[in-house]
């Protein structure tokens, strides 16, 4: 059973560009969780999706960041005009349904943006 | 914010047993123990949780005081590769986020 899975593994950017993040959780997850860790710092949640629904945002930037788990396909985060801020190491995390175990988060690899 | 305390570092001889301990004086009673790691730049690593028992699985076992104020994550045999920073986190089960403070960073020596 092949775990989360992020691409890219590493992506730089120039300010002002776009950045995509790619999670595809494990399967048989509906849960999807993305975290950031700047630059020598814990890692500090951001948001929860379930398919097609934001459940939690409460940690998302107000502006420039995006999020989302459409019905078919990997969940997305999507940064907007990128600046040396957001260099960071995004990291998705997937969890099953419930009733199917007590709410473990699994997490990726993570993708590391560069912004130059 | 992250509402445990964690020593900020150890170190352990390898073979040996590591004890982490962790504080969670204000934790409420439908809150869980859970505890994390993230081997350098690596995704975090689910290790153990549990509520008021004691929980063993093939990682670590969890030990938490009778008035649940504290707990020690217990790796039996600490090897290099369990060199890490590990994370304790209190959250009701379900689906919400995890909260991650500064962790204890672990050091296994030969």
């Amino acid at each position: 059973n092949a775990g989360v899975m992020q691409n890219p593994r590493h992506l730089v950017r120039r300010r002002g560009q776009e950045a995509r993040l790619r999670c595809s959780p494990m399967k048989g997850h509906s849960h999807v969780y993305w975290y950031r860790q700047l630059p020598e710092e814990g890692l500090k949640f951001m948001v929860y999706l379930q398919k097609e629904n934001i459940i939690d945002e409460s940690g998302m930037p107000k502006e420039r960041f995006s999020a989302e788990f459409p019905k078919e396909g990997p969940s997305i985060l999507r940064i907007q005009q990128v600046v040396r801020g957001d260099s960071a190491a995004y990291f998705c995390a997937s969890s099953p349904p419930a009733g199917i175990s007590s709410y473990e988060q699994y997490f990726g690899p993570g993708t590391r943006l560069t912004v130059t | 914010d992250a509402k445990t305390t964690q020593p900020t570092s150890m170190d352990c001889a390898e073979g040996r047993a590591a004890n982490l301990p962790c504080n969670h004086s204000t934790i409420s009673g439908n809150e869980y123990v859970y505890w994390y790691r993230q081997i350098h730049s690596q995704g975090p690593q689910y290790i153990i949780h549990g509520l008021k028992n004691n929980e063993t699985n093939e990682m670590a076992s969890l030990i938490i005081t009778e008035d649940r104020k504290s707990s020690t994550l217990i790796l039996p045999h600490a090897t290099l590769r369990d060199t890490a920073v590990y994370y304790c986190i209190v959250r009701i089960t379900g689906f919400q986020k995890l909260v991650f403070g500064t962790g204890t960073r672990l050091l296994v020596s030969p």
